[in-house]
């Protein structure tokens, strides 16, 4: 079976940091893309960020110099290192597969003193 | 930024009724490999969204077939030939041609 699973959020404060996990099954984290995508509470979906097979990467000006992308082959899982984080970044972050095609449940994140 | 233009954003459908939802880039979709990388999502409420249709008409697998997506260039369509109960959420466009990749502002299907 074929799926993602996210995981490290959680309420953190303004300036504060947190790491997200993306754990794979069914297929490899560096096949095509893989990328985040948030979605602010009662918002639509923003891409937030992607990497690709060949290691290149991508950013939203909005997280660019904050956010990190990887992933470890050697676990099958896709990160985003969130450091310097803002109210604005309280979203649910979901893990998606290449052009959309398989989306995690999401994990929530909540930037608040 | 691509911007990607939805309507209607509120769809109130009767029951066994068609729907159809327009989205409209502010540029042409068109990879360099001739694809065109526009996916209709669906979104029900308190889950995840999925994705319904690739490359503008491909139906995703387990899709009903009462789901089509077609279009060129900068329009595209998401049409719903027999609405039913299960469909009710919210419909997002996106492309994944051009970093940022980009999603509509939804359409909001509810059963009149």
């Amino acid at each position: 079976e074929v799926y993602v699973v996210e995981s490290g959020g959680g309420l953190v404060q303004p300036g504060g940091s947190l790491r997200l996990s993306c754990a794979a099954s069914g297929f490899t984290v560096n096949a095509i893309y893989m990328g985040w995508v948030r979605q602010a509470p009662g918002k639509g979906l923003e891409w937030v960020s992607v990497l690709y097979s060949s290691g290149g990467f991508k950013y939203a000006d909005s997280v660019k110099d904050r956010f990190t992308i990887s992933r470890d082959i050697s676990k099958n899982t896709l990160y985003l290192q969130m450091n310097s984080l803002k109210a604005e970044d309280t979203a649910v972050y979901y893990c998606a597969r290449a052009h959309g095609v398989l989306w995690g449940q999401g994990t929530p994140v909540t930037v608040s003193s | 930024d691509v911007v990607m233009t939805q309507s209607p954003l509120s769809l109130p459908v009767t029951l066994g009724q068609p729907a159809s939802i327009s989205c409209r880039s502010s540029e042409s979709l068109v990879y360099s490999d001739g694809n065109t990388y526009v996916s209709w999502l669906q979104q029900r409420p308190g889950q995840s969204p999925r994705r319904l249709i690739y490359k503008v008409s491909n139906r995703d697998s387990g899709v009903p077939d009462r789901f089509s997506g077609s279009g060129s260039g900068t329009d595209f369509t998401l049409k719903i030939s027999r609405v039913e109960a299960e469909d009710v959420g919210i419909f997002y466009c996106m492309q994944t041609t051009y970093w940022p990749y980009t999603f509509g502002q939804g359409t909001k299907l509810e059963i009149k």
